[in-house]
């Protein structure tokens, strides 16, 4: 079975630029995280969808950044503009249930820089 | 408020040696879920295990094992016979039962294991 399947895998751009991180989650999961990853803080939640609707987007830093999930097989996250503090490590994850503690599966990652 | 704490930024050990990965967490919540991810240099999000709060055995899955001891609030990772490939950032996990299904990571370990 596929995973969760993010695009693009490397994306270098220069600062003012828009950024547009694309993710399919694992058919059937309803439920849709958008995470980053920085040697400084780790991994952080930045949005929580559970069947299209976003739940959660008290992690997304500033109004630079955007979520949306048109669909249940799509989300993206976009940054604009983008600048040099941007520059992470941004994983989608899914998982099935509204519920608590069920099992958050990830992919493989997209690995931003901004110059 | 959730918090997971690693206090092992990292470790280095010698293939076969036998290794623990420390992992405390501090709920409110009394029903909560821990969970292990492997992270190895390429980068992805591995699901290794899951655990709810109501369920303290121990689980063994060939050379890895779990220690879950709610009286000290740790979720330790132990692997037996340690391996090359065994290297990697392992995160320690938590997710409360009131968060949905949001998870609240460790700042991980990096996991060194020379030949």
């Amino acid at each position: 079975d596929a995973g969760v399947i993010q695009s693009p895998r490397h994306e270098v751009t220069e600062m003012g630029q828009e950024v547009t991180l694309r993710c399919k989650p694992i058919s059937g999961h309803n439920s849709l995280f958008w995470y980053r990853q920085t040697m400084m803080r780790g991994l952080e939640l930045l949005i929580y969808f559970n069947n299209n609707v976003p739940i959660d987007d008290s992690g997304m830093p500033e109004d630079r950044f955007s979520a949306k999930m048109p669909n249940a097989s799509f989300s993206t996250l976009k940054i604009q503009p983008s600048e040099p503090r941007d520059s992470a490590v941004y994983f989608c994850a899914s998982s099935t249930g509204q519920g608590s503690g069920n099992t958050i599966y990830f992919g493989e990652g997209s690995w931003l820089t901004v110059v | 408020a959730q918090k997971v704490t690693q206090a092992q930024t990292e470790i280095s050990v010698v293939e076969k040696e036998d290794v623990t990965l420390d992992c405390v967490y501090e709920t409110r919540d009394t029903t909560y879920y821990l969970f292990w991810y492997k992270q190895p240099p390429s980068g992805e999000l591995v699901f290794l295990i899951r655990r709810n709060s109501f369920d303290e055995q121990n689980e063994i899955s060939g050379r890895y094992s779990w220690n879950f001891q709610k009286s000290t609030s740790s979720f330790n990772f132990t692997i037996t016979a340690s391996q090359v490939v065994d290297s990697a950032v392992y995160f320690c996990a938590l997710s409360g039962y009131n968060a949905g299904n949001m998870l609240t990571f460790g700042g991980g370990t990096r996991l060194m294991v020379k030949p």
